[in-house]
């Protein structure tokens, strides 16, 4: 079956200190991976996105995420975090290569404290 | 340019209505998704549109629920009789999809927050 699990509802991190956000994937293709940042009363913003070559790939706001396959894995992280990172982060997967809806996964609320 | 618009941004219907709700996307793309977000949930796909076909219908809960599309344009979403199940933020995205390309990101719409009392 196809999904998208993200262990952790809700972190709280520290104003300045590192974030890794965990997401895994069942997909049986070649994934197209996602992350997406939803602000309160916001619509879904992409922060970065994969489908192949570099696993270790770079978005906005000074995101990035790595791929590895062997774990099914797609960890966003973020060296240093802002009190204006606080959001809703949701990682999704669809078909490379082809139309076709994108599964999400339940979501990661960050907490950001001073 | 714009990005993708729905209307109404609220609505509140009572229980046992029908109700409407708008998707417009992106000019020029010809995929278009819609979502459903419960309360503290993730995204539930609801149905595919690529152009005016919906390969993908699946994740409609059931047949009070409908979608349709004019060419690659303007999508409605459909609730009749509704349910306080209902209740939710309905997202619609588009995507630019080439033939024999990438499946390219999807752009979302700011959602319609209906509440079914």
């Amino acid at each position: 079956a196809q999904s998208v699990t993200q262990p952790d509802i809700h972190i709280t991190v520290s104003e300045g200190a590192s974030l890794e956000l965990r997401c895994n994937y069942s997909y049986g293709a070649t994934p197209y991976l996602f992350w997406y940042v939803q602000s309160p009363g916001q619509g879904l913003q992409l922060l970065l996105k994969y489908f192949s070559g570099d696993t270790l790939v770079q978005g906005i706001k000074g995101f990035e995420a790595e791929f590895k396959r062997s774990q099914s894995s797609f960890n966003l992280r973020k060296p240093s975090v802002h009190w204006s990172d606080a959001a809703e982060y949701f990682c999704a997967v669809g078909p490379y290569n082809q139309g076709g809806k994108l599964i999400f996964g339940q979501g990661t609320e960050l907490s950001v404290k001073p | 340019g714009a990005g993708v618009s729905q209307s109404p941004s609220n609505k509140v219907t009572e229980k046992g209505k029908d109700v409407e709700l708008r998707c417009d996307p992106i000019s020029g793309h010809t995929a278009l998704y819609w979502y459903r977000q419960r309360l503290g949930q993730g995204l539930e796909f609801l149905i595919y549109f690529q152009g005016n076909s919906a390969p993908d219908k699946s994740g409609l809960p059931s047949d009070r629920f409908s979608a349709e599309r004019t060419g690659e344009s303007v999508s409605t979403l459909t609730i009749q009789r509704t349910q306080q199940e209902d209740s939710a933020v309905y997202l619609c995205a588009s995507s630019l999809r080439l033939s024999g390309s990438l499946n390219t990101e999807a752009f979302f719409g700011q959602g319609t927050r209906l509440t079914v009392v």
